[in-house]
């Protein structure tokens, strides 16, 4: 069965250090995509990345970036010199398979609470 | 263009009391899906929806609950008879095809006394 593990619950660093949210997932599929959500304590979910199984790639987006490793079904995020504002819960999430291909009905990890203290 | 559309965006509901949740999708949007978020938790699957048709419905609890999404208006989420344990946020997300990547409304907070 599919599932997301983040196996962090809570993090707290400090301004401007660079801290790692893991995931890591599980999954029969051949064709799926791993996302990242961020909910900051306003509650709505803002969308972070979207990677595609077939693309190994790392990627990087201003202070973020992913490392996508599928030989240990993981897909880590970064964030460099963190700031406040990036204090929220961080959700990996993981598609599930449909009519063979993937579709955005998706399985969520737990959440990793991050807190950015000045 | 205007985002996935979820209103309200509170809702206090008394016991027993039904509510009706509501997402108007992107424009030119076909594809609905529900999400729930428990205090504390992450989001879970409910139901995926294409006009006027149930695609998947294996997250749905199979009492009290239901969701439907017309040819016209909104998709609505039914919650009949409500318990304590229904308060959640709701959460729904509209693409304009199966793969296609998902976009998502600003969530229903339902609470119920």
């Amino acid at each position: 069965a599919q599932k997301v593990t983040q196996a962090q619950t809570e993090i707290s660093v400090v301004e401007k250090e660079d801290v790692t949210l893991d995931c890591v997932y599980e999954t029969r599929d051949t064709t799926y995509y791993l996302f990242w959500y961020k909910q900051p304590p306003s509650g709505e979910l803002v969308f972070l990345i979207r990677r595609n199984s077939f693309d190994e790639q790392n990627e990087i987006s201003g202070r973020y970036s992913w490392n996508f490793q599928k030989s240990t079904s993981s897909f880590n995020f970064t964030i460099t010199a963190s700031q406040v504002v990036d204090s929220a819960v961080y959700f990996c999430a993981l598609s599930e398979a449909l009519r063979g291909g993937a579709t955005n009905k998706l399985i969520f990890g737990t959440g990793t609470l991050l807190a950015v203290q000045p | 263009n205007a985002g996935v559309m979820q209103n309200p965006r509170h809702l206090v509901r008394r016991r027993g009391q039904e509510a009706r949740l509501r997402c108007s999708p992107m424009k030119g949007h076909s594809h609905v899906y529900w999400y729930r978020q428990l205090p504390e938790e992450g989001l879970k699957f409910m139901v995926y929806l294409q006009k006027e048709n149930i695609i998947d419905e294996s997250g749905m609890p199979k009492e009290r609950f239901s969701a439907e999404f017309p040819k016209e208006g909104p998709s609505i989420l039914r919650i009949q008879q409500v318990v304590r344990g229904d308060s959640a946020a709701y959460f729904c997300a509209s693409s304009t095809s199966e793969g296609g990547r998902a976009f998502f409304g600003q969530g229903t907070r339902l609470t119920v006394v």
